[in-house]
């Protein structure tokens, strides 16, 4: 298993700003992934963050709007840019490993004013 | 394209009553299947897996979820729900030796005293 804490755990912010999410696993994992909870909705891939290369992004998720940095095997950080009300969502941090299951962090409950 | 189908979007029931829950998957190639829990306020945790083995895989709390191989199906079932099971569920898949797992819509199940 792996535990997966997440900071913040709830902001609001002002639209026009930016918010950096951390992602600190207890153990070294390979790949790690940012999804987006929208109210009501389910989880939407965000990218792919794999230590020492660039991000992978899902289709409908661009670099300039949600940079991740992943410098070392148990860190990773999301960064909602420029944000506006329809950013207004959870963040969820998640490590998976091709032998077992999803495990996720309590995620970042995100609202946009 | 990869994809998680959830028959049901919310379902009420009361307590003492069976449960079924749809999910259908479309993936080409073999699969890894889940289902996740979400309780409110709290974050995502699993409640059942299937890699490979009996079809028919049981779960916490009284959950289990049978894979249907010629039908792309992993529904879960429940014999008699509590008030406490009320909260939402996600089928998600993925691939076999793969590492980024896809989720369904959700169901939202509320369980009436």
């Amino acid at each position: 298993s792996a535990v997966i804490s997440q900071k913040p755990s709830r902001d609001i912010c002002q639209r026009g700003t930016s918010l950096t999410i951390q992602c600190q696993v207890d153990s070294q994992v390979t790949m790690m992934f940012w999804y987006r909870q929208q109210p009501g909705q389910s989880l939407t891939l965000i990218a792919t963050a794999n230590q020492g290369s660039e991000a992978t992004y899902e289709s409908g998720f661009v670099i300039d709007k949600f940079p991740i940095s992943r410098p070392n095997l148990t860190f990773s950080t999301l960064t909602v840019s420029n944000m506006s009300p329809e950013d207004s969502s959870i963040y969820l941090c998640s490590v998976d490993r091709s032998d077992t299951e999803a495990f996720f962090g309590q995620g970042t409950r995100l609202t946009v004013v | 394209a990869q994809s998680v189908s959830q028959h049901n979007h919310h379902v009420i029931l009361s307590e003492a009553a069976s449960l079924e829950l749809g999910c259908n998957y479309s993936y080409g190639g073999t699969v890894n299947l889940f289902w996740y829990v979400q309780y409110p306020g709290q974050h995502l945790q699993l409640l059942l897996k299937y890699f490979s083995g009996d079809p028919l895989v049981k779960g916490i709390k009284g959950f289990e979820a049978e894979f249907i191989k010629s039908k792309f199906s992993f529904n879960l079932r429940k014999p008699s729900v509590q008030w406490s099971d009320t909260a939402e569920y996600f089928c998600a898949v993925k691939g076999t030796g793969g590492f980024k797992t896809i989720f369904g819509a959700g169901t939202r199940l509320f369980v009436k005293a």
